[in-house]
């Protein structure tokens, strides 16, 4: 089955520095790679996702790379601040077609913490 | 509007005892997916939905787990005769149906916090 593996496990920057979370996956055949943030007693919040048909995704502050021949994602958010702070979390699925059902499994999360 | 609510938020219980989880998905999302989280690890799978069938429960850990979804909207997860191990964060998440091509976002409740004594 798929694994997932994600670094760091901690992170701290300074405000308005770069931050770049990384993950490895396992099964080729994986398709969709989303990314989440999760706060403190509250359920994980999709920020920003890929298919494997694409190299590359932004979204203001946000990117998602991903280089499927060395079948790793990374996450890169730019002028970081104080409420980017969580936890980030990094998975892997492969959604059939025609279902849109992803099993998705995760990585072990990333805590990100921005200094003021 | 209203997202994913799950009750109770937190429960405590003695080993050995019965447990029901309950997820509310959003209104008119036919697919509905458990996951537990334990502590300092990400979510992992257990079991998904499509309307009132469980369409992969490939995740539940063992037969004293299970889950139901009579009506295609509110689903129930039972754990019998519960272990300490059984701690965790359960969560829920629901989606709409994806169409050809097209995968459709989980939304996830707050999570019920289960401690077994």
């Amino acid at each position: 089955g798929e694994n997932v593996e994600q670094h760091p496990s901690t992170l701290s920057v300074q405000e308005g520095d770069s931050a770049v979370i990384k993950c490895t996956y396992s099964d080729s055949a994986s398709n969709y790679f989303p990314w989440y943030k999760q706060e403190l007693g509250k359920g994980p919040q999709l920020i920003i996702d890929i298919r494997s048909n694409v190299g590359e995704k932004k979204d203001q502050r946000i990117a998602v790379t991903l280089n499927k021949t060395a079948k790793h994602f990374s996450l890169h958010i730019t002028e970081t601040q104080p409420e980017d702070s969580a936890v980030y979390f990094c998975a892997a699925s492969m959604v059939p077609m025609n279902t849109g059902f992803q099993k998705l499994v995760f990585g072990t999360g990333t805590r990100l913490l921005v200094s003021p | 509007g209203a997202g994913v609510s799950q009750t109770p938020s937190n429960k405590v219980t003695e080993k050995g005892k019965y447990v029901e989880l309950r997820c509310d998905p959003i209104s008119g999302h036919t697919a509905l997916y458990w996951y537990r989280q334990s502590l300092g690890q990400g979510p992992e799978f257990l079991i998904y939905f499509q309307g009132t069938g469980a369409a992969d429960d490939s995740g539940l850990p063992n037969d004293r787990f299970f889950a139901v979804r009579p009506e295609g909207s509110v689903s129930t997860l039972k754990i019998q005769r519960t272990e300490r191990g059984d701690s965790a964060v359960y969560l829920c998440a629901s989606s709409s149906r994806g169409g050809r091509e097209a995968v459709n976002e989980q939304f996830f409740g707050p999570g019920t916090r289960l401690t077994v004594l």
